[in-house]
């Protein structure tokens, strides 16, 4: 199985920054690479396909870069409905897996 | 209004079965992929199981030869059939639907259910 592996595994944050997470792989994923966020008690929400595509209804200051075994989501200017937990996940290959997540906090 | 709702979940001795249920409205599951995926309390997420728009069937290690994923046309709902059920599988179940997406046909989880909850406990 492919392992993926985020860091940091939390960050504090304020609103307006500007905030990085990183996602690895254990080998390559080519462009097979999503994001997703989940908020407390609910269920994870499509952010990021294909690496760099914004889902439908996405705001814009999300965005998503990388290939092969390193990948990035980058949020411009954080809103207070950010903070949450996120979640990266390879489609590569069967099975299909996810990172540990990464929860970004309130400073 | 595209959904999908979960239901089914509950407290469950170890060893005993129980049957997850994940009515789809607003697209037709068997034209999709389907999966279930699960996440434990505090933790990750964990996929499960996926069912094929032509039927065939995938399962994690952890849970093969005693989970079975299906669905029901007429219904338009997906299920899961889970057997010895063990205090490990304590979680969070969501449905899925694996979509196609974009020119590239890329796959991701684009639409989730709200989660059914199994608690497996003496």
């Amino acid at each position: 199985d492919i392992q993926m592996t985020q860091s940091p595994s939390s960050l504090s944050a304020s609103v307006g920054d500007r905030v990085t997470i990183t996602c690895r792989a254990s080998q390559t994923v080519t462009h097979y690479l999503n994001w997703y966020q989940q908020t407390p008690g609910k269920a994870p929400n499509l952010l990021i396909y294909a690496a760099s595509a914004l889902q439908s209804g996405v705001p814009s200051r999300f965005s998503g870069r990388g290939s092969g075994t390193e990948f990035t989501l980058t949020i411009s200017g954080l809103q207070p409905e950010d903070f949450a937990t996120y979640y990266c996940q390879q489609s590569y290959s069967a099975p299909p897996t996810f990172g540990q997540g990464t929860k970004v906090e309130i400073k | 209004e595209v959904q999908l709702v979960e239901s089914g979940g509950g407290l469950i001795q170890p060893g005993g079965s129980l049957r997850l249920s994940c009515a789809a409205s607003g697209f037709i599951v068997t034209n999709n992929y389907m999966s279930w995926v699960r996440q434990a309390s505090g933790k990750g997420l964990e996929w499960v199981s996926i069912i094929y728009s032509g039927g065939g069937t995938d399962y994690a290690d952890s849970v093969k030869g005693r989970f079975t994923i299906s669905r029901d046309t007429s219904e338009n709902t997906l299920y899961l059939q889970m057997n010895s059920l063990r205090a490990d599988d304590t979680a969070v179940y969501y449905c899925a639907r694996d979509g196609i997406l974009g020119t590239a046909r890329y796959d991701a989880f684009d639409l989730w259910g709200q989660g059914t909850k199994v608690t497996v406990s003496s």
